[in-house]
């Protein structure tokens, strides 16, 4: 059965940093990209930040860019997201998601349970 | 970038039919894929490509998208239907994806 486990949200304090991790199980990892999409408290989904099967190609939401570093480790079956000068407007649950599709069908079809992360003082 | 429109509630007894409407510019023209969301929990891929069900999905949730609406369809509604729904595309430009505010379907 392929799951997706997110790990390492917390509190933080604003422009400090944190790290992510997403372990996946139950399926060929580099076959597919994977993608971080965050929910603030009470709101909707946003799309994050994406990474393909081997990591040579990154892509971040513009909100994101310059402050927020995806990877992954293909030997351990992790992708990690490295966030640094978070704000509170980045307080939210933190969704790893596999992708499927390519270009504009991309699409999720399945998701992990989230970690939260609070950005507060 | 591109927006869709979703109402913020839909409420429906159960055994009738709920529709979710999902509004964007010309959105007939791009795949439009739909999750469910209940309480605490990760979002569930619905339908995909406009009306695909993934396995596991039961027959009564249906999709289609024409002109500016994609509408997700769902059948004899049960309690265990009540959620939040996101419609998703992809921006042409970018194709980064994009998500509707969400529909809150009550079961009354």
């Amino acid at each position: 059965e392929m799951q997706l486990v997110e790990s390492g949200g917390g509190l933080v304090q604003p422009g400090g940093s944190l790290r992510l991790s997403c372990a996946a199980s139950g399926f060929i990892f580099t076959d597919y990209w994977v993608h971080w999409v965050r929910q603030a408290p009470g709101k909707g989904l946003v799309w994050v930040s994406r990474i393909n099967g081997d990591g040579s190609n990154v892509v971040y939401a513009d909100f994101v860019k310059g402050r927020f570093t995806i990877s992954r480790d293909n030997a351990d079956n992790t992708v990690s997201l490295q966030m640094s000068t978070l704000s509170p407007e980045d307080t939210a649950v933190y969704y790893c998601a596999r992708g499927s599709g390519s270009g504009s069908y991309r699409h999720f079809d399945s998701w992990g349970q989230g970690t939260l992360v609070t950005v507060s003082s | 970038s591109y927006v869709l429109t979703q109402p913020p509630s839909v409420s429906v007894a159960p055994g009738e039919t709920a529709r979710i409407t999902c509004g964007g510019n010309n959105i007939g023209s791009k795949s439009v894929h739909w999750y469910q969301q209940k309480p605490g929990q990760g979002p569930v891929l619905v339908i995909h490509y406009d009306r695909a069900r993934p396995s596991g999905i039961p027959e009564r949730f249906s999709g289609s998208n024409s002109g500016s609406t994609a509408t997700l369809t769902i059948s004899r509604v049960e309690a265990g239907d009540e959620a939040d729904y996101y419609c998703q595309v992809c921006e042409n430009s970018s194709d980064h994806p994009v998500f509707g505010g969400g529909t809150k379907l009550t079961v009354l």
